[in-house]
């Protein structure tokens, strides 16, 4: 399984961006992806979450990103968005997508597993 | 939202040594722990889920433990690759959290 993340840049407070994340290897349509984002010096921090089309591809968001990022999927094209629009300086960071696997007979354990490499984002004027 | 608080914040050690990285929830969250891996200027590798269970590929000198709202992550024997940062992270519920990371460095 790869994960690419592509979309980063330098974009000036207040815009918009959009990052993508394509996979391989994987059967994408029964996949749940996360973004996770880390700021210069800092530590992780999980943005979103969108589930498998087949599991409604319901979507969960941080509360800092929360009316201003959205995610989505194209599963035609094994790919999930990050639309970041009002972006603020403290959005600046380096953006991870992830697979959200689970393991567990009743019980499921979710956690990430496949990480790609990242993607910057820097906002600044 | 679920807290995760880890300490230390760093820790130094030597190769062969044990060592110990503690994480507190704020509430119960049963055994929903995930323990990872980051090195500089590479994406985070997975380690553990479910508080105990090791991923696939993971060497057995790594365990984890822990239940409620305390864990642990126990390194047995050192060696100079798993010189990193870990982080916990709760998956109870979202929206998911981090422990704010341990850094483990040579000593």
């Amino acid at each position: 399984v790869q994960l690419v993340e592509s979309g980063g840049g330098l974009v000036k407070p207040g815009g918009s961006l959009r990052l993508s994340c394509v996979a391989s290897g994987v059967t994408f349509t029964n996949v749940w992806m996360s973004w996770v984002r880390q700021a210069p010096g800092k530590g992780l921090e999980w943005v979103g979450r969108i589930k498998s089309t087949s599991d409604g591809g319901t979507r969960d968001y941080a509360a800092p990103v929360k009316g201003r990022f959205t995610i989505s999927r194209d599963d035609s094209k094994n790919t999930v968005y990050l639309q970041m629009n009002s972006l603020k300086t403290e959005d600046t960071a380096v953006y991870f997508c992830a697979t959200e696997s689970a393991a567990g007979l009743i019980n499921y354990f979710y956690y990430m597993d496949v990480w790609g490499k990242g993607t910057t984002v820097t906002v600044s004027s | 939202d679920i807290q995760m608080t880890q300490s230390p914040s760093s820790l130094s050690a030597s190769v062969g040594d044990r060592v110990t990285i503690t994480c507190r929830a704020s509430q119960n969250i049963y055994n929903y722990v995930n323990w990872y891996q980051q090195k500089p200027g590479r994406a985070p590798k997975f380690l553990i889920y479910g508080a105990t269970s090791l991923q696939r590929g993971v060497p057995s000198r790594f365990g984890g433990s822990g239940s409620g709202t305390d864990f642990t992550l126990t390194i047995s024997s050192l060696q100079p690759e798993d010189f990193a940062t870990y982080y916990c992270q709760q998956s109870f519920k979202t929206p998911y959290t981090f422990g704010q990371g341990t850094k483990l460095e040579i000593k």
